[in-house]
Order: structure tokens, then C-alpha cells, then sequence
């Protein structure tokens, strides 16, 4: 059982190209969602979805596209990346996002330069 | 989504020491996850408190849930290198088809041998 799988692990991008990080979970959540890590400011929510065809805003969502075609994967898509968007990117999903656990990746470190 | 305040967030001690860390918001909670991440790692759930009061213990680690539900600690006895790493906690702010996990910045903690 592989969980939740991120990638690529790491990724330097340049100033204004995109690109897209993969997200797939293979536990049949409906719940899933992007978060973005950075010194002192905790995780903050970038988008979530709570099954496929369903996708919402989170606290972080500016600069960032989702969709959720599959239950299986839920990709985040930078259309033209700057360097605020330099951070660690976590992936997770759970079954219930009310009081279940909810299993992370094990991260994208992007640079942007 | 509510403002969840952790403290102290930054914990240096010495192997064997006793520690405990805090989780507070003016808002009450629904419930209350506390998560431990290692470095390069997503974090990973070690507890889920529901009930005002509540104490829940896993090995060294005792969670404690205030009566009025709007804070939360972890007390960890005789601490162990294997205990370095930065604990967050998260609440769930659900209503109106909205479901987001919404972490503290959490306290990294360092056991020295």
C-alpha cells in the first residue's frame, strides 16, 4: 500500500514557467488536499477537493490551479511561477476531512528563481 | 477557520527531560489532531481529541483536551532524540460544503543526546 505519493521531490523552476506537481493516493479517499510549507508560517491550505469533479479554495489559492478528474489524483499546477511560490508542497487525503487522520506525502521542494 | 496559537515554538532540551507544548485558540473547537513531522517528511497523525477533558495517552506522550475545548497540550515524559521534530496541531473548520484542516505553526522541538 503505497498511501500518498508525491512528485517529483525536488524541482527549480525559473520565473515565470509552469509546471504541475502530481498528487495520487491509492486508499480510494474522497478528500484531498495541497498545502505549502514555509519557515515560521506553519502549513497553509492552497486548494482542496472533496471528491472528483469537486475542488475548492483554500486559504493560499492565488497562483495555483487544481482539478480532480479521478478520485485516485489530484494535481497542482503553477501557470507561472515566481519566487513567493518557493516553498514545500504537501499532498494529503483522508476519508473524512472531520476527525480522521489525514495522510500526507513526503513533500516537493520547489525553488523558484 | 479559526487562529490556532502554538507554543513555544522553538524547545531545546536535554534527553530525559520533561517537556509540554501548547495549542490555544479564542474560538472552540470541534476537535483537535496533533501531528508530529520529521525532516523531509509529511506529518504524521499521533492523536485525535473530541470530548472536553479529554486525556488520551500514547506511550510518553499525554494529550490533554481543556473542559472548554479552545486549548490543548502535550506533555512528553523523559524525552528522546527520537522525539526531535516540530509537533503541530490542527483543527477542522467544516460548514456550508467547506471542510479544511487548518494547522498552528507549530513547535519544533530538539532532544540533545
Amino acid at each position: 500500500n503505497a498511501g500518498v505519493t508525491q512528485t517529483p521531490k525536488f524541482q527549480v523552476l525559473k520565473t515565470g514557467q509552469s509546471m504541475t506537481l502530481q498528487c495520487a493516493q491509492d486508499m480510494n479517499h474522497e478528500y484531498m488536499s495541497w498545502y505549502r510549507q514555509d519557515p515560521g508560517m506553519g502549513l497553509r491550505l492552497i486548494h482542496y477537493s472533496v471528491g472528483a469533479g469537486i475542488t475548492d479554495q483554500g486559504e493560499v489559492p492565488n497562483g495555483y490551479n487544481v482539478s480532480r478528474s479521478t478520485t485516485e489524483d489530484f494535481p497542482l499546477r503553477l501557470l507561472s511561477a515566481a519566487p513567493s511560490q518557493t516553498s514545500v508542497y504537501f499532498c494529503a487525503s483522508t476519508r473524512s476531512p472531520t476527525n480522521e487522520k489525514l495522510f500526507f506525502g513526503s513533500g516537493t521542494q520547489l525553488s523558484v528563481l | 477557520t479559526q487562529l490556532l496559537e502554538q507554543s513555544p515554538q522553538f524547545l531545546s532540551i536535554q534527553e530525559g527531560e520533561n517537556l509540554t507544548v501548547y495549542c490555544n485558540s479564542s474560538s472552540v473547537f470541534s476537535s483537535l489532531q496533533w501531528y508530529r513531522q520529521e525532516p523531509g517528511e509529511g506529518p504524521v497523525l499521533l492523536v485525535t481529541v473530541v470530548t472536553g477533558g479529554e486525556v488520551k495517552k500514547l506511550k510518553r506522550l499525554t494529550f490533554q483536551f481543556g473542559d472548554a475545548r479552545k486549548d490543548s497540550s502535550l506533555h512528553i515524559t523523559a524525552a528522546q532524540p527520537g522525539d526531535t521534530g516540530l509537533y503541530l496541531c490542527a483543527e477542522t473548520y467544516s460548514g456550508a460544503g467547506s471542510y479544511q484542516l487548518t494547522f498552528g505553526k507549530g513547535t519544533k522541538l530538539s532532544v540533545i543526546p
